[in-house]
């Protein structure tokens, strides 16, 4: 069965500094797309970054960059210049392609606090 | 403008009744989606549609139904068979690609006393 997996359930940083936001998963398809989704404290879901499986180059969006090691099965979420408005939680998601039905999986999320 | 929509943000019922939340979407997706969030956990998925009339249970649907009529909704029931149905509901919706993400609604959140 594919897996997510979020090791850290809490982070903090400072305003305008780096964090990266550990994922790895599991599964056995060649074929699959990672995402990471932000969660502020009013709950809507907003989609960040995509990487696929077969892209050679690490996805960037704006300060989001997804520093993607397929041989070690993780996709790590890098936010650049941190902002107090990136306190959120943060979800890292695979798609499970089962029976031609698109679904997401998603990671327990790890809480980011940043401070100023 | 196009999304998702979900109604009412905030429901209370008392336990034994069965309800229903509402999702509607108007971005034209064929693929619909019910998440389930309890406090400080990832989504769990409880049913999806590829198509209307057509849908498959997810990783948590018992005590949930679902029916998909037209193509821009995608009704939840949480009946009263559902143990514990206090937690915040998500609905989500995806062009039917591999690579496509899921747009969501900003949820509902059901208190059942």
């Amino acid at each position: 069965a594919q897996k997510i997996t979020q090791t850290q359930p809490g982070m903090f940083v400072q305003e305008k500094e780096a964090v990266t936001l550990d994922c790895t998963y599991d599964t056995s398809d060649q074929s699959y797309g990672l995402f990471w989704y932000k969660q502020p404290s009013s709950g809507e879901m907003i989609f960040l970054i995509y990487q696929g499986s077969y892209d050679e180059q690490n996805a960037t969006e704006g300060r989001y960059s997804l520093n993607f090691q397929k041989a070690r099965k993780s996709a790590n979420l890098v936010i650049s210049a941190s902002q107090l408005g990136d306190s959120a939680m943060y979800f890292c998601a695979m798609r499970d392609l089962l029976g031609g039905y698109n679904k997401l999986i998603f990671g327990a999320g790890t809480r980011l606090a940043v401070h100023p | 403008d196009g999304g998702i929509t979900q109604s009412p943000k905030y429901l209370f019922r008392k336990e034994g009744q069965n309800v229903t939340l509402s999702c509607e979407q108007n971005l034209n997706h064929d693929a619909m989606y019910w998440y389930r969030q309890d406090p400080g956990q990832g989504l769990r998925l409880i049913y999806y549609s590829q198509i209307v009339n057509d849908f498959q249970k997810g990783d948590i649907a018992e005590g949930y139904s679902v029916s998909r009529e037209k193509k821009e909704s995608f009704p939840l029931t949480v009946t009263s068979a559902q143990k514990n149905p206090t937690a915040f509901y998500l609905c989500a919706s995806s062009i039917d690609s591999g690579n496509s993400p899921l747009h969501f609604g900003n949820g509902t959140r059901l208190t059942v006393t």
